[in-house]
């Protein structure tokens, strides 16, 4: 079973409107960590927002926010007021496990396209 | 605070080659991480050291890659001999103790012929 799902390929969204890009995870771990990352054209990954399993609220680092349902075990991205330079490759990833010598996952990735 | 630094940033090379990859991660940062990422995937962990100890490799296929972290700063990837399969962008990220975010560094595109 994959780690991490991203279900959408390719997404596109309207400037200054707000998307949501999916992703759920499989682990069986109770300690482990959800990220979310970007990767321009350039190819450098850049961190967005962090979620650990035990905490008891969304994060949110400032137009970002990472909508947690534990239970069904998704970690989706939400992107607020959407801007041209938004445009790039989303990856979604976990850190599995709290110890030394832990296992990280990446999705396939989502493209999204910011329109004009 | 400078940023994670690789080299080199694009590199081609025939089959059966050797290549190596540069990474110096960030000032203070004793855990470093190498990756793969072939196009259209997402990356994959090839190896992790804590300062300069391999703490996982299990992703690393040690028959033609090997990794090395001498002082606990910098690290060099290599491929011994490289097949075509391997073509892909290297990504070494390296993290704070007691942190969770990875930084990562702009990668070195591998195209072998």
């Amino acid at each position: 079973a994959q780690k991490i799902t991203q279900t959408q390929p390719g997404m596109f969204v309207q400037e200054k409107e707000a998307v949501t890009l999916d992703c759920t995870y499989d682990t069986s771990d109770p300690s482990y960590g959800l990220f979310w990352y970007k990767q321009p054209s350039s190819g450098e990954m850049i961190f967005l927002i962090y979620q650990g399993s035990y905490d008891q609220q969304n994060a949110t680092e400032g137009r970002y926010s990472l909508n947690f349902q534990k239970a069904r075990k998704s970690a989706n991205l939400v992107i607020s007021a959407s801007q041209l330079g938004d445009s790039a490759m989303y990856f979604c990833a976990m850190r599995e496990g709290n110890r030394a010598g832990n296992q990280f996952y990446f999705g396939t990735g989502t493209s999204l396209t910011v329109i004009p | 605070e400078a940023g994670v630094a690789q080299s080199p940033r694009y590199k081609i090379i025939e089959k059966r080659q050797s290549v190596a990859f540069w990474c110096n991660p960030i000032s203070g940062h004793a855990t470093l991480y190498w990756y793969q990422q072939i196009l259209g995937q997402g990356p994959k962990l090839l190896i992790q050291f804590q300062n300069n100890g391999v703490v996982d490799d299990s992703q690393l296929p040690k028959d033609r890659f090997s990794a090395e972290r001498l002082k606990g700063v910098d690290s060099t990837l290599k491929i011994q001999p490289a097949k075509l399969e391997d073509s892909a962008v290297y990504l070494c990220a390296s993290r704070a103790g007691g942190q969770e975010t990875q930084y990562f560094g702009p990668g070195t595109r591998l195209l072998v012929l």
